[in-house]
């Protein structure tokens, strides 16, 4: 069974662009977290989508937006990019049982996707 | 709110050695616990998790973790070190958040093994 898959792995941008980055879930887990980490801040959440809607979201400002497709797979973007937000953007998925159990469980993380804002 | 503390920031240890990471947290009702690993350059990758039940879990590469809810503590142990254990270590919890789920993470403990 594949794993997270994140791309691009790598990648160098300037302040004041924009960036997305994707990831693809494991087969069958239908949420998507995204992490931002930094050596300052640690690992911090980002938000999370589930059934193509935005569950919840960290505090972090309205440049960071993202979205879910049907097929659970999801896109991070970042707008008027900013030297700190230089950092590893980690993706996570879980299945997002039914039922009571629905906000429990382990999560699954890609390899990340490592911004650096010059 | 949910929040966990690792101590330690680095930890040295010998090659064939016991480890013990300590795991501190602040969380209302039954946790949900988890220990995560990090190589250079790498995600995260799990390696076990307390949900309810027996406290003391067994994880991969010969990990385990004692859930301690009097002290409030997840600490993580292994009997002999390997060199390949130096890494980043999270202890995380799990929390509800709006209508979703998160992980709150520790800052990370980082190790190193000598020969």
């Amino acid at each position: 069974k594949a794993g997270v898959t994140q791309t691009p792995r790598y990648l160098i941008k300037t302040r004041g662009q924009q960036v997305t980055l994707s990831c693809s879930p494991i087969s069958g887990h239908r949420s998507v977290s995204w992490y931002q980490q930094t050596p300052g801040q640690g690992l911090q959440f980002l938000f999370e989508y589930f059934s193509e809607t935005q569950r919840n979201k960290g505090n972090f400002p309205g440049r960071f937006s993202g979205r879910q497709f049907s097929n659970s797979r999801s896109e991070m973007n970042v707008s008027t990019l900013e030297l700190g937000d230089s950092a590893l953007y980690l993706c996570a998925s879980r299945l997002w049982p039914r039922g009571p159990k629905a906000n429990t469980g382990e999560l699954f993380f890609g390899e990340g996707s490592r911004l650096t804002v010059l | 709110a949910q929040s966990v503390t690792q101590p330690d920031i680095h930890i040295t240890v010998s090659e064939g050695a016991s480890l013990e990471l300590r795991c501190n947290y602040s969380y209302g009702a039954t946790p949900y616990l988890f220990w995560y690993v990090q190589s250079p350059g790498q995600g995260l990758q799990l390696l076990l998790k307390y949900f309810s039940g027996d406290t003391l879990v067994q994880g991969i590469k010969g990990f385990e973790a004692e859930f301690k809810r009097s002290q409030s503590s997840f600490n993580l142990r292994k009997p002999s070190v390997h060199w390949s254990d130096a890494a980043e270590y999270f202890c995380a919890v799990g929390a509800i958040l709006d209508s979703g789920y998160a992980l709150n993470f520790g800052k990370g403990t980082s190790l190193l093994v000598t020969p």
